[in-house]
């Protein structure tokens, strides 16, 4: 069975800090998508980055950065020089891409970042 | 190009009445989603459809809950009776799978509360 784990519940930092936010998962299959999305004070849910198992680049866009390892089942989000604007919740899922639910999307249970200015 | 339309925004019932929430997907996505959010349990996966057909039900919570699509630009889940603890945000989300996890486009949610 699939599971995504964010262990950090809450997170708060000054402006301008970096901060990195963990997500571990577990899957029984080699092929898996692995997401963040952003759930700011709005509450809509807004797409960040997309990865498949089979490519373990690290990904910049802009001040924010993903680090997959399968090693460690882990894809953690790093953001860097924060910005009042990132307060929000930041949610990891995972899909399984067995062809009878390859798209059905568990997500983690979200982290909130506070940045104080 | 509209996004993912969701209605009504805020329901506030009372236990025991039917609640219908309706979803709008974004044209041309042959997935679509429907999504619970709450503080204890977080974003739960109800049930999704590909092609207007309901291809994984298992998150739907009991039989008070249904959903349907009868068509590609238009779905309902439907609480009946409903109860306190079915209070929740509860989002759509489309994609363009092509048979692999595509983006979820999320509507804005539906903020139920049963009292």
């Amino acid at each position: 069975a699939q599971k995504v784990t964010q262990a950090q519940t809450e997170i708060s930092v000054v402006e301008k800090e970096d901060v990195t936010l963990d997500c571990v998962y577990e899957t029984r299959d080699t092929t898996y998508y692995l997401f963040w999305y952003k759930q700011p004070p709005s509450g809509e849910l807004v797409f960040l980055i997309r990865r498949n198992s089979f490519d373990e680049q690290n990904e910049i866009s802009g001040r924010y950065s993903w680090n997959f390892q399968k090693s460690t089942s882990s894809f953690n989000f790093t953001i860097t020089a924060s910005q009042v604007v990132d307060s929000a919740v930041y949610f990891c899922a995972l899909s399984e891409a067995s062809y009878s639910n390859a798209s059905k999307i568990i997500f983690g249970s979200g982290t909130r970042l506070s940045i104080q200015p | 190009d509209a996004g993912v339309i969701q209605s009504p925004r805020h329901e506030v019932t009372e236990m025991g009445q039917e609640v219908t929430l309706r979803c709008k997907p974004i044209s041309g996505h042959d997935y679509l989603f429907w999504y619970r959010q709450t503080m204890m349990r977080g974003l739960e996966l109800l049930i999704y459809f590909n092609n207007n057909v309901p291809i994984d039900d298992s998150g739907m919570p009991e039989d008070r809950f249904s959903a349907k699509m009868p068509n590609a630009s238009f779905s309902t889940l439907k609480i009946q009776p409903s109860e306190p603890r079915d209070s929740a945000v509860y989002f759509c989300a489309s994609s363009f799978g092509q048979g692999w996890p595509g983006e979820l486009f999320f509507g804005e949610g539906s903020r139920l509360t049963v009292l």
